[in-house]
């Protein structure tokens, strides 16, 4: 079964700054895809961006960029010139390229951006 | 733009009575899910639904839950007695197909259900 590890319950960074959010992966898998998603207070789930295990470059969403180490089973997510709309809880997940493609998901990372 | 959109917004309830949680999917979207996410904890796939009928299910998914597709449009999820600890965020979430480019699950907005 997969696993998805969040070690940061909770960050914070001043509006306009980077911020750089962690996630690892178990898989036996090959080829896989892995996704961020953004839960503001609102908490409907929104998706950020989203990586494909067999493709080398890392994706990049506008302010949103991943760096994908797939031998290292590490999919980070960076959020370069923060700002104030950025404050949710952003959760890491996987999804297997077999079957139904359910999402595995973290326990999530809280972040705050600060005036 | 198409979403997903699920009602009612927040279900309260009594213990042991049975309640059913809509959902509406976007309309070429193929797979169907529902997800809970207790407060402060993680979300939790609870089943997929593929060509009417269900394609996985988790531990979770136990035979208090049920889910259908009555009408071609609508994507439900019914408690038969719902629990103290049924009490959650319930998502739905659709995606057109399967594969890269398609496997894009969208949420609905989701229903907080309280069981009192």
């Amino acid at each position: 079964a997969q696993t998805v590890t969040q070690s940061q319950p909770e960050m914070s960074v001043q509006e306009a700054e980077t911020v750089t959010l962690s996630c690892t992966y178990d898989t036996s898998e090959s080829n896989y895809y892995l996704f961020w998603y953004k839960q503001p207070p609102s908490r409907q789930m929104i998706l950020v961006i989203r990586q494909e295990a067999y493709k080398q470059q890392n994706a990049t969403e506008n302010r949103f960029s991943v760096n994908f180490q797939k031998a290292a089973k590490s999919f980070s997510l960076k959020i370069s010139d923060s700002q104030l709309g950025d404050t949710a809880m952003y959760f890491c997940a996987f999804s297997s390229n077999f079957g139904n493609e359910k999402l595995t998901f973290g326990t999530g990372t809280r972040l705050t951006i600060i005036p | 733009e198409p979403e997903v959109t699920q009602t009612p917004s927040h279900q309260v309830t009594q213990m042991g009575q049975e309640v059913i949680l809509r959902c509406v999917p976007i309309s070429n979207h193929l797979y169907f899910y529902w997800y809970r996410q207790i407060l402060g904890q993680k979300v939790e796939f609870l089943v997929s639904f593929y060509n009417n009928e269900i394609s996985e299910k988790s531990e979770i998914f136990d035979d208090q839950f049920s889910v259908e597709r009555p009408d071609g449009s609508n994507f439900t999820l019914k408690i038969r007695s719902t629990k103290l600890e049924d009490s959650a965020m319930y998502f739905c979430a659709s995606s057109e197909g399967s594969g890269a480019g398609k496997n894009i699950q969208y949420f609905g907005a989701g229903t907080r259900l309280s069981v009192l």
